[in-house]
């Protein structure tokens, strides 16, 4: 079974300061690793992936994660953080295996950046 | 391009009710989905297809049904809605390349009373 834990439900940053989303995982293989952040009323929006290769993947809106192996860890983060970066943030995992493999969602970290 | 679109927005039913949300994407994606979303629990599958005529059940199918017909809609069907039913229901879809992340339609939160 896979699982992703994240263990903060909210995480307050003052405006311009660096920010981390945590996340860890935990599956039978490599994993396929996602970040989604859905803003109030509405539907998730992809942020970035980790496949393979470099640890560090950069996504949309200055965000990036670090994949962390030894530590199953795929922390979100932003060297400045903007009030508008205020939003639910959601760590994915999936199998890194052929055909169809479901993909697993953590219960999200609630951001909150303050002015 | 519309991208991944859901009918209603807003529904409220009462108990024994049963209704139909509409998802629909336009991006030929084969892998669609259906996922609720309570408080403190994140998303939760409900069914998926990973192409017209082919559905499967996820973590929480009882209380729903689906069907593809064609590579565009996914409808959900609820027969006897129930409070537990309550949530916000999200579509979503994605191409077949399991690198891919999913898009998501807007959602329809659902009440039922």
């Amino acid at each position: 079974a896979q699982s992703v834990a994240q263990p903060e439900d909210q995480v307050n940053v003052a405006e311009g300061n660096p920010l981390t989303v945590k996340c860890t995982y935990s599956v039978s293989g490599n994993p396929y690793l996602f970040w989604y952040v859905q803003y109030p009323n509405r539907g998730l929006q992809f942020l970035l992936k980790y496949i393979t290769g470099d640890n560090l993947v950069k996504g949309s809106y200055g965000f990036e994660a670090e994949f962390n192996k030894s530590q199953t860890s795929f922390h979100l983060k932003k060297p400045s953080a903007l009030v508008s970066d205020s939003a639910l943030y959601f760590c994915a995992v999936r199998v890194n295996s052929g055909g169809y493999q479901k993909v697993t969602f953590g219960i999200g970290t609630k951001l909150q950046v303050i002015p | 391009n519309a991208g991944v679109t859901q009918t209603p927005k807003f529904r409220i039913l009462k108990i024994g009710q049963s209704m139909t949300l509409q998802c629909t994407q336009d991006m030929n994606h084969n892998y669609m989905y259906w996922y609720r979303q309570d408080p403190g629990m994140g998303l939760k599958l409900i069914y998926y297809s990973v192409g017209a005529g082919i559905t499967d059940k996820g973590e929480v199918p009882n209380g729903y049904n689906v069907s593809r017909s064609t590579t565009e809609d996914f409808p959900l069907r609820l027969e006897l809605a129930a409070p537990s039913q309550t949530s916000v229901y999200f579509c979503a879809s994605s191409k077949r390349d399991r690198e891919t992340g999913q898009y998501f339609g807007p959602g329809t939160r659902l009440t039922v009373t």
